[in-house]
């Protein structure tokens, strides 16, 4: 089964709000990374969280981990139409061995009204 | 450009035939992957290699296979034992070890009829 899942399935903003979707995991992790796939196309890498770490920005991302609660959140800030994807997390498990093996979420489709 | 390719982007089959989907890298990454999105679903990996020479199987490998010669190509085939073969396909590359992203192509849509 997936590892992640993410919350909401699906969300519809009006341009220039926030976005926030959330991602629960089940097991130890080392790293948790979130994704952005424009429909039909290949993902593109937005963000590393690592379990240390506890927020991270990167422009108008902010992702936190918590990873008491197995849990983390993608915010995109001030959205704008490009926005409109599918965004999904995918965790590194922490098994101690060389294989980067991720773990995908089943995705928060967001559509960006402009 | 360093980049991730794979081709075809549209492949059409009969039931019953093999089909040989290809991924090439030139990002100089050891670690390649094979993974399969259904609609409005999540990916799921098929196969993996660290490094050429030797690959793993995933989580869904069954009526898959693949190879690893070089460093820069890891070609699927999708073979007449897999019982759903119609999906989308997308291939992956990263640095080798658990802290590090990965770079996707753009995928190909395989349609078996």
């Amino acid at each position: 089964s997936q590892q992640g899942e993410e919350d909401p399935q699906a969300l519809s903003i009006q341009e220039g709000e926030n976005a926030t979707m959330n991602c629960s995991y089940k097991t130890s992790i080392n790293n948790l990374q979130w994704y952005r796939q424009n429909s039909g196309r290949g993902l593109v890498h937005l963000i590393l969280i690592r379990s240390n770490e506890r927020e991270k920005h990167s422009g108008r991302l902010r992702v936190t981990l918590d990873t008491s609660k197995k849990s983390s959140s993608l915010l995109i800030t001030a959205s704008r139409a490009a926005d409109t994807a599918s965004y999904f997390c995918a965790t590194a498990l922490n098994y101690g061995g060389a294989t980067n093996k991720l773990i995908f979420g089943t995705g928060t489709l967001l559509a960006v009204q402009p | 450009d360093g980049g991730i390719t794979q081709s075809p982007k549209y492949l059409f089959r009969k039931e019953g035939q093999n089909v040989t989907l290809s991924c090439e890298q030139n990002l100089n990454h050891d670690a390649m992957y094979w993974y399969r999105q259904d609609p409005g679903q999540g990916l799921r990996l098929i196969y993996y290699s660290q490094i050429v020479n030797d690959f793993q199987k995933g989580d869904i490998a069954e009526g898959y296979s693949v190879s690893r010669e070089k460093k820069e190509s890891f070609p699927l085939t999708v073979t007449s034992a897999q019982k759903n073969p119609t999906a989308f396909y997308l291939c992956a590359s990263s640095m080798p070890g658990q802290a590090y992203e990965q770079y996707f192509g753009p995928g190909t849509r395989l349609t078996v009829t």
